[in-house]
């Protein structure tokens, strides 16, 4: 049962560009949630999601951020017009209906 | 709103000895749960052990037990026969009930270095 999965593990862009970050969760979770960790600092909350629909998105930043979940395909993060403030590592995790969430390795983003 | 403490940036132990790690929260909803991660220098984040609020018992997984205190608002994560390959970041994380659910965000603290001396 392969784990969840994140694509880039690494992605680098210029100033002004978008970043879009994709995760596929664990087979059988229906539920995804995006965490972004800043330098030396803990994971903080940014958007949770099940199929098609947003639950909760009270971490997201209100502009330039934006998270879907399709019915088919894996979730996106997609971050336009970067700044370099918006280095850092992002994490997806999945949960099932009720449980632990298990973690993405995680896409570090550097901007520059 | 949930706030998550973890007060020892650092910790140092000798291999194959027992290690502390506090963590403290606080938080208004009666149904919550508590998990600890380990994060290697490799970046990933490793799910390590829960423990719910209505859980009468500890709970422990290989190594590793929660020392979970309600009155005291405090979960503290032992490693018992510390090893080489504990040293990490490791942080206590708190998920709500999310309004009568039982899944929401994690609330994650500062964390806490571990190094592991031979």
């Amino acid at each position: 049962n392969a784990g969840v999965m994140q694509n880039p593990r690494h992605l680098v862009r210029r100033r002004g560009q978008e970043a879009r970050l994709r995760c596929s969760p664990m087979k059988g979770h229906s539920h995804v949630y995006w965490y972004r960790q800043l330098p030396e600092e803990g994971l903080k909350f940014m958007v949770y999601l099940q199929k098609e629909n947003i639950i909760d998105e009270s971490g997201m930043p209100k502009e330039r951020f934006s998270a879907e979940f399709p019915k088919e395909g894996p979730s996106i993060l997609r971050i336009q017009q970067v700044v370099r403030g918006d280095s850092a590592a992002y994490f997806c995790a999945s949960s099932p209906l009720a449980g632990g969430q298990y973690f993405g390795p995680g896409t570090r983003l550097t901007v520059l | 709103a949930q706030k998550i403490t973890q007060t020892q940036p650092g910790m140092f132990v000798q291999e194959k000895e027992a290690v502390t790690l506090d963590c403290t929260y606080d938080t208004s909803d009666p149904s919550y749960g508590l998990f600890w991660y380990k994060q290697p220098s490799s970046g990933e984040m490793i799910f390590l052990i829960y423990q719910g609020s209505y859980d009468q018992q500890n709970a422990t997984e290989g190594r590793y037990s929660l020392n979970f205190q309600k009155a005291r608002k405090s979960a503290n994560l032992v490693i018992s026969a510390s090893q080489l390959g504990d040293s990490a970041m490791y942080f206590c994380a708190m998920r709500d009930s999310a309004g009568g659910t039982s899944y929401g965000k994690l609330t994650f603290g500062q964390g806490t270095i571990l190094t592991v001396h031979p």
